[in-house]
């Protein structure tokens, strides 16, 4: 079965700064997709970039950037320039090839922008 | 991105009635939809997977008797929770996948209080 770590429950960070949140994932699966989702206070989930595993180039979107190490099952982001409506949960998530679009998440980490 | 949207946004019920949330995906067939349940500061709980036209099948530990999962079309499913007791009060989001099933789209979610 697949297994999604965020081991980081909450973080801060200064607005305009760098901050990067971690995840790590166990999988015997070869092919699959991971993402990124944001759930700011009011609730809805935001996708923020995704990743699939056969692509080695690291998926960016604008400030948003990932650090995929297949070999090492890690997949990290990177928030630059930190903005206050950053703030919210970061939910990491992986989806198996073939299941159907089924996620699943992590525990999710808390990150707070502070001015 | 793709569309979806929930009804309500919130609910308030009275205990041992029943309450009808929608899911509707708006400029997309969606193939598979699911259902999350969230307690507060905690990650999204899948509770059951829909497909058009089948039966959904159902999370360990989930009642499929109390929370009635109806996939009757491509752009409609509907949760309704039978006979609610005030520990049903959550979050409930709903979340939808095309035939490409790379990705999930989600709706805002809905706030059911049953006093």
């Amino acid at each position: 079965a697949q297994t999604v770590t965020q081991s980081q429950p909450e973080m801060s960070v200064q607005e305009a700064e760098t901050v990067t949140l971690s995840c790590t994932y166990d999988t015997s699966e070869s092919n699959y997709y991971l993402f990124w989702y944001k759930q700011p206070p009011s609730r809805q989930m935001i996708l923020v970039i995704r990743q699939e595993a056969y692509k080695q180039q690291n998926a960016t979107e604008n400030r948003f950037s990932v650090n995929f190490q297949k070999a090492a099952k890690s997949f990290s982001l990177k928030i630059s320039d930190s903005q206050l409506g950053d703030t919210a949960m970061y939910f990491c998530a992986f989806m198996r090839e073939g299941s159907q679009g089924n996620l699943i998440f992590g525990k999710g980490t808390k990150l707070s922008v502070k001015p | 991105g793709a569309v979806v949207s929930q009804h309500p946004s919130w609910v308030i019920c009275k205990s041992g009635t029943s309450v009808k949330i929608e899911c509707r995906s708006l400029d997309f067939q969606a193939t598979t939809m699911f259902w999350y349940r969230q307690f507060p500061k905690q990650s999204l709980m899948l509770m059951a997977t829909s497909n058009e036209g089948s039966k959904a099948t159902y999370e360990q530990g989930v009642e499929k008797d109390k929370f009635l999962i109806n996939h009757a079309s491509l752009t409609l499913s509907t949760l309704t929770v039978t006979s609610a007791h005030p520990e049903d009060s959550s979050f409930y989001i709903c979340s939808a996948s095309g035939h490409l099933y790379n990705e999930q789209f989600f709706g805002p979610g809905t706030r059911l209080t049953v006093l």
